[in-house]
């Protein structure tokens, strides 16, 4: 079985400081690795995932997240936020080779970010 | 259709009545998720299809949850009896394959209340 912590609920800061949303994951067996994200009045969607390959994985407005395994972690930064990033941030797994791609998610980090 | 959608997006309801929620998935999209989201916590797989065909149940609480997606396109989920613990946001995804690599696209979610 996979489980997914996300260490912390809120997280606050100032815009255009840096942050890491910090996620761990448990799995028996190899994983694939996701951050979706959720603004205010919006549905879930991917920020970025990681497959194979590069650990390091970026998305397209300025996060990335790299995979740790020997941490077994998924920490997703940015070096600089804005207003806009104001979110909920939720890290998942998904089984390596399973035959179906359920997702198991962590509870969430609420990112706020004042200006 | 361009996203995924689903409705309503709030329901409330008297305990004991049945409920039944309703998404519309991505056109292309062959398989089609059902998640449920307590408040504070992440999505939780309840079942998905592929097509019309549902491999996999095992995440329904109950048997008063069902679902269905007959002609592999709209899907509705049918809670009956309904109880209070059944109060949640209940999230639809789909993704092109039945693949635990592809992207999930969520939809805006039905927010059930059971008073």
């Amino acid at each position: 079985a996979q489980s997914v912590t996300q260490l912390d609920s809120q997280v606050p800061v100032f815009e255009e400081a840096p942050v890491e949303l910090r996620c761990n994951y448990s799995s028996s067996v190899s994983v694939y690795l996701f951050w979706y994200v959720q603004y205010p009045n919006q549905g879930l969607q991917l920020l970025l995932k990681y497959l194979s390959g590069s650990t390091l994985v970026e998305s397209i407005n300025g996060f990335e997240a790299e995979f740790n395994k020997s941490q077994t972690s998924f920490h997703l930064r940015k070096p600089s936020v804005h207003i806009s990033d104001t979110a909920e941030y939720f890290c998942a797994v998904s089984r390596n080779g399973g035959s179906q791609g359920n997702l198991i998610f962590g509870k969430g980090t609420k990112l706020s970010v004042k200006p | 259709g361009a996203g995924v959608s689903q409705s309503p997006r709030y329901k409330v309801t008297k305990r004991g009545q049945d409920v039944t929620l309703r998404c519309d998935p991505i056109s292309s999209h062959a398989t089609l998720y059902w998640y449920q989201q307590a408040l504070g916590q992440g999505p939780e797989f309840l079942t998905y299809f592929n097509y019309e065909a549902q491999p996999d149940k095992s995440g329904l609480p109950s048997d008063r949850f069902s679902a269905e997606r007959p002609e592999g396109s709209i899907s509705t989920l049918t809670i009956q009896r309904t109880e209070q613990r059944d109060s949640a946001m209940y999230r639809c995804a789909s993704s092109p394959l039945v693949s635990s690599t592809d992207t999930q696209y969520f939809g805006p979610g039905t927010r059930l209340t059971v008073l």
